[in-house]
């Protein structure tokens, strides 16, 4: 079984710039996550999604950080313009269901804003 | 109070030792709780989940205790691939909607 598929790995831009981050979750798992990890933290929840509902963003810092599910599926995360605080790993997770705690991780897009 | 806190570490120690993490909680009404693994540059991934009666895999046993509200991993006989950060996961509203990660207690088990 395919895990959480997360591109690009590696994303280096100057600051101002927009930057998206894809995510597409396992085969079948309704919840998708999107985290921001930084350096020595555990992974900070920025938005949750049930099929293409964004069931949770309260932690999104929406004036420069927007995400979409369109179709249920997939997700892109963005930011625009990036700032040089925003450097951190953005990782996507998915579970298979609401009543599912454990949580699949993809690799992460660690991203520099110089 | 943080709603996770950890020791963060790091925690040297050699192989074939046994070392434990503990883990607080400050919401008494918590339900679950995780131990997840996360390797340096890598994704978190589920280690174990922690039940009320304690659990044990392998070399790797979890307990809850509710009253003190706090987690504990025990790691026997150390590896050197138990080298890692232990991140310690609490659901606190039982709806599984936002779980709440600890910073991690960073572990190296030396030759």
């Amino acid at each position: 079984e395919a895990g959480v598929v997360q591109s690009p790995r590696y994303k280096i831009i100057e600051k101002k710039q927009p930057v998206a981050f894809w995510c597409n979750p396992i085969s079948g798992h309704n919840t998708l996550y999107w985290y921001l990890q930084n350096l020595g933290q555990g992974p900070e929840l920025l938005i949750r999604y049930e099929n293409e509902e964004a069931v949770d963003d309260s932690q999104l810092p929406k004036d420069r950080f927007s995400a979409e599910r369109l179709k249920g599926v997939d997700s892109t995360l963005k930011i625009q313009p990036a700032e040089l605080g925003d450097s951190a790993v953005y990782l996507c997770a998915s579970s298979p269901s609401r009543g599912a705690e454990t949580q699949y991780f993809g690799p992460g897009t660690r991203l520099l804003v110089l | 109070r943080k709603e996770v806190e950890q020791d963060p570490g790091p925690f040297n120690v050699p192989e074939g030792a046994t070392v434990a993490f503990n883990c607080t909680y400050s919401n008494s009404a918590s339900q679950s709780f995780f131990w997840y693994r996360q390797d340096c540059r890598k994704e978190p991934k589920l280690l174990m989940s922690v039940y009320s009666s304690g659990n044990e895999d392998g070399r790797f046993t979890a307990q809850l205790n509710r009253a003190s509200q706090y987690i504990s991993l025990l790691i026997r006989d150390s590896k050197l691939s138990d080298s890692a950060t232990y991140l310690c996961v609490v659901n606190p509203s039982g709806n599984n909607r936002k779980l709440i990660w600890g910073l991690g207690t960073s572990l190296a088990v030396n030759p």
